[in-house]
């Protein structure tokens, strides 16, 4: 049972470097997010998509871009990375576009900075 | 910008005392929901709770959406070194562009002590 897998789980970038983080799920969920996680700020929503080809804004999006051309993917990219970047970042998922229901997160990933 | 405040935001007990970890707000949300996380993995849902005064019981762990649903409590019964990880609680409501979302606080960080 894959569920949510994200590549990489461990990153370190030099300011200005581009990447993407990538995140599969094979659930057949519409709904897919993005999420950033940093001491003492929770976690907080950066986009997301209620299904392919529909992406929209959430709390913290700048320095961060989305696409979803598949249900499966849903990849982040960072065009040019900065210090304050540097973050656990999770994507999640559920059934209903709506997103009513139980997120499903993966393991995260471990993006540094320098 | 719905915000929810939990506390504490750490706590350290030894096994077999009981605890209470509080999510509060001054926002109406549409449900309230509990994940755990432990270290190196994504949050995972313990429950859901969408009633005002509802009151869900997941084994030692028992759940209380405020009347109001402006707020939630976690009540665990005899804390084992199972239980330890970071508890976050996350509300359910619609943003201004109609889309529902989920605001999650900044969690309490559990230690149990053997």
């Amino acid at each position: 049972n894959a569920g949510v897998t994200q590549t990489p789980k461990f990153q370190v970038l030099k300011t200005g470097q581009s990447m993407t983080l990538q995140c599969a799920q094979d659930m057949n969920h519409e709904y897919m997010s993005w999420y950033r996680q940093d001491p003492g700020m929770g976690l907080r929503l950066i986009h997301y998509s209620v299904g392919a080809g529909i992406t929209d804004q959430g709390e913290v999006p700048n320095g961060y871009n989305v696409s979803r051309s598949t249900t499966e993917d849903f990849p982040l990219r960072l065009l040019s990375a900065a210090p304050s970047q540097t973050s656990v970042y999770f994507c999640a998922s559920t059934p209903d576009r709506r997103n009513t229901g139980e997120l499903f997160f993966g393991e995260g990933s471990r993006l540094t900075v320098l | 910008t719905q915000l929810l405040e939990q506390s504490p935001q750490f706590l350290s007990i030894q096994e077999g005392e009981n605890l209470t970890v509080y999510c509060n707000s001054s926002s109406v949300f549409s449900s309230l929901q509990w994940y755990r996380q432990e270290p190196g993995e994504g949050p995972v849902l313990l429950v859901t709770v969408v009633t005002g005064g509802e009151v869900k019981k997941l084994k030692r762990l028992t759940f209380q959406f405020g009347d109001a649903r402006k707020d939630s409590s976690l009540h665990i019964t005899a804390a084992q070194p199972g239980d330890t990880g970071l508890y976050l609680c996350a509300g359910g409501g619609y943003s201004g562009a109609g889309s529902y979302q989920l605001t999650f606080g900044k969690g309490t960080k559990l230690s149990v002590i053997p």
